[in-house]
């Protein structure tokens, strides 16, 4: 059954340090989704991206976020300069033409120290 | 208030007993429902879609009440691979973001 993957699983930067997080969509999708879990709290939506674009995203996703699709499998979420509020898990989503369902990749969960 | 609200828990419940959990959402132009589960810090996982005439897939039922805005979702003969958290999730239709409730916490205890 084809499955969204991401890497890496854990992530640990220093406040201040740039990261990618990396994540491969299934292959025939063509909408895509980064969402965040902030430990104890519920799944927050950052971004949404189609056709090689932002297509909608949250306040949380301001300008230190940027997401890319640099090649025709991967789909990126960077962070530039991360805050310690950052540590989170982020879940890659992808989505396909056909039904409503969007089906999440198994997290990075992104440390901050 | 709340976009998507759900009872937190924990429910505790024995092996083989029945469970419901009930959500509320605000957003009337909500247009698809789901219920997701998740494992303690694992990724979210559809467990099914939620349509308006009801629907079952095995001992899980599903109900929407677009008037009074709510979902529930029935478990009958609980297994305790049915221990996690479950997710209460609405979108505006198409291809717009999830939004997702805290969930509800289940445990089904031997």
């Amino acid at each position: 059954e084809p499955e969204v993957t991401q890497t890496p699983s854990h992530q640990v930067t220093q406040m201040g340090q740039e990261v990618i997080l990396r994540c491969v969509p299934i292959s025939n999708h063509l909408y895509f989704y980064w969402y965040r879990q902030i430990l104890g709290q519920k799944v927050e939506f950052l971004v949404s991206f189609y056709n090689n674009e932002i297509s909608e995203k949250s306040e949380i996703f301001d300008d230190q976020f940027s997401v890319e699709r640099p090649d025709g499998s991967n789909f990126t979420l960077k962070i530039r300069s991360t805050k310690l509020e950052d540590s989170a898990m982020y879940f890659c989503a992808s989505k396909g033409t056909v039904t409503y369902e969007q089906y999440f990749g198994p997290g990075t969960r992104l440390t901050v120290t | 208030r709340k976009e998507v609200e759900q009872d937190p828990g924990p429910f505790n419940v024995p092996e083989g007993a029945t469970v419901a959990f009930n959500c509320t959402y605000s957003n009337s132009a909500s247009q698809s429902f789901f219920w997701y589960r998740q494992d303690c810090r694992k990724e979210p996982k559809l467990l099914m879609s939620v349509y308006s005439s009801g629907n079952e897939d095995g001992r899980f039922t599903a109900q929407l009440n677009r008037a009074s805005q709510y979902i529930s979702l029935l478990i009958r003969d609980s297994k305790l691979s049915d221990s996690a958290t479950y997710l209460c999730v609405v979108t505006r239709g198409g291809n717009t973001p999830l939004v997702f409730g805290k969930g509800t916490r289940l445990s089904v205890i031997a």
